[in-house]
């Protein structure tokens, strides 16, 4: 019962330009969803977030959009870089339940 | 001046045993979690302390089982250890309603049962 998926394990990317990673739900009483990014060895960092009355947030060179009707949401990151290189997890939570359920992440991988 | 601090970060193991892994926040946050990435990398919640107070249970053996002695600490003892607990332990912080915000994660524990 995989609530959170990522289809895509891998992207591959040149440096300078658009990486988009996606994401897709089926549980429509999420009303948060948060990108977090993975560097080896490491604990996952917390990137962007957005909340389900939004389509779109940007923070810098990352921005999340949101398509409800759709249950998709996707993370482009512009122009890409080479420390940019990890494995990105989308989550999404619900109020009240103070847990986020996690995608199985995409590596991304840019190259110089 | 790490923020979640997790110890051991390696921890192998023979089968059987009883090991604990320790947490430790330094944020002020008020609940606590323990996170479970197995070899598909299945990021899965295990547990949450708010407060002290357990209010995340989910299905997880009995052989685990945490404890929280004050809201910056949340340990995680297993008991009898199989090879299927074999993973990533990750333990995270947030305010106690996350929603925006997100967790803070510490950089976890690889566990490895033999």
């Amino acid at each position: 019962d995989q609530q959170v998926k990522q289809n895509s394990p891998s992207l591959s990317v040149q440096e300078g330009r658009i990486s988009i990673l996606n994401c897709d739900y089926t549980n429509s009483m999420f009303d948060y969803f948060l990108w977090y990014k993975k560097y080896p060895a490491e604990g996952p960092t917390f990137l962007i977030s957005i909340s389900s009355i939004k389509d779109k947030n940007e923070d810098g060179r990352f921005t999340v959009f949101l398509n409800k009707s759709a249950k998709h949401l996707s993370l482009h990151i512009v122009p890409s870089q080479p420390g940019d290189s990890a494995v990105y997890f989308c989550a999404a939570y619900t109020s009240g339940t103070y847990k986020y359920i996690f995608g199985t992440g995409t590596r991304l991988k840019v190259l110089a | 001046d790490t923020a979640v601090s997790q110890t051991p970060k390696y921890l192998v193991t023979q089968m059987g045993n009883d090991k604990s892994i320790k947490c430790e926040q330094n944020l002020g946050h008020d609940t606590m979690y323990w996170y479970k990435q197995d070899s598909k990398k299945f990021l899965k919640i295990m547990f949450s302390y708010n407060n002290k107070e357990l209010i995340i249970n989910e299905t997880v053996p009995n052989r685990f089982s945490p404890k929280s002695p004050d809201k910056a600490h949340l340990n995680l003892h297993i008991n009898s250890l199989e090879l299927g607990d074999s993973a990533v332990y990750f333990c995270a912080s947030s305010p106690r309603t996350a929603g925006n915000y997100g967790y803070t994660f510490g950089s976890g524990t690889r566990l490895t049962v033999v």
